[in-house]
């Protein structure tokens, strides 16, 4: 079935510094990948997002890549501050409805 | 304009009791998706629902668990006979009616089953 493996599991980084997290996918036909933050307790927020037909997406510090053929996505996030800590997570849009999202990944940005 | 809303935000049931879980979806938004989130782990998908159908419910258990969005109101989530294990936070989402991919999150149902 599908899969959306997310790595690391836990980041911690000093204030300043970039961040960056990895996911890969097995399904060949997903065509969309947001990435979502969600803080202790709160709802999950969509923070960018990626289709199949862009390699690279910028918003400010934050950005995002897709490598198609090697089913890879990743989030890279530019100088970090510590409200940039929370858990982010990975997804995966497989074209039949059904979002599949990484296990998480726990940012710890240190001041 | 609103956004997606869920209610109860906490709800306690004891073991054998039924939940039922509300979501609204944002305005204009008629495709709605339940997910449910165990502590320290990430969202698993459960259903997703159009108002009046159930699209895909591949990620439902086969038992106590159904949802339905009728054509008036908000979406339920119903857990029948509730166990310990369904305790969890229960988040919906919904997107709008051009199919468009971007799901936006309500604040979730900590449901805890004591």
């Amino acid at each position: 079935g599908e899969n959306v493996e997310q790595h690391p599991s836990t980041l911690s980084v000093q204030e300043g510094d970039s961040a960056v997290i990895k996911c890969t996918y097995s399904d060949s036909a997903s065509n969309y990948f947001p990435w979502y933050k969600q803080e202790l307790g709160k709802r999950p927020q969509l923070i960018i997002d990626i289709r199949s037909n862009v390699g690279e997406k910028k918003d400010q510090r934050i950005a995002v890549t897709l490598n198609k053929t090697a089913k890879h996505f990743s989030l890279h996030i530019t100088e970090t501050q510590p409200e940039d800590s929370a858990v982010y997570f990975c997804a995966c849009y497989t074209g039949g409805f059904k979002t599949i999202f990484g296990a998480g990944t726990r940012l710890f940005v240190k001041a | 304009n609103a956004g997606v809303m869920q209610n109860p935000r906490h709800l306690v049931r004891r073991r054998g009791q039924e939940a039922r879980l509300r979501c609204s979806p944002m305005k204009g938004h008629s495709h709605v998706y339940w997910y449910r989130q165990l502590p320290e782990e990430g969202l698993k998908f459960m259903v997703y629902l159009q108002k009046e159908n159930i699209i895909d419910e591949s990620g439902m258990p086969k038992e106590r668990f159904s949802a339905e969005f009728p054509k008036e109101g908000p979406s339920i989530l119903r857990i029948q006979q509730v166990v310990r294990g369904d305790s969890a936070a229960y988040f919906c989402a919904s997107s709008p009616e051009d199919g468009a991919y971007e799901q936006y999150f309500g604040p979730g149902t900590r449901l805890t089953v004591t």
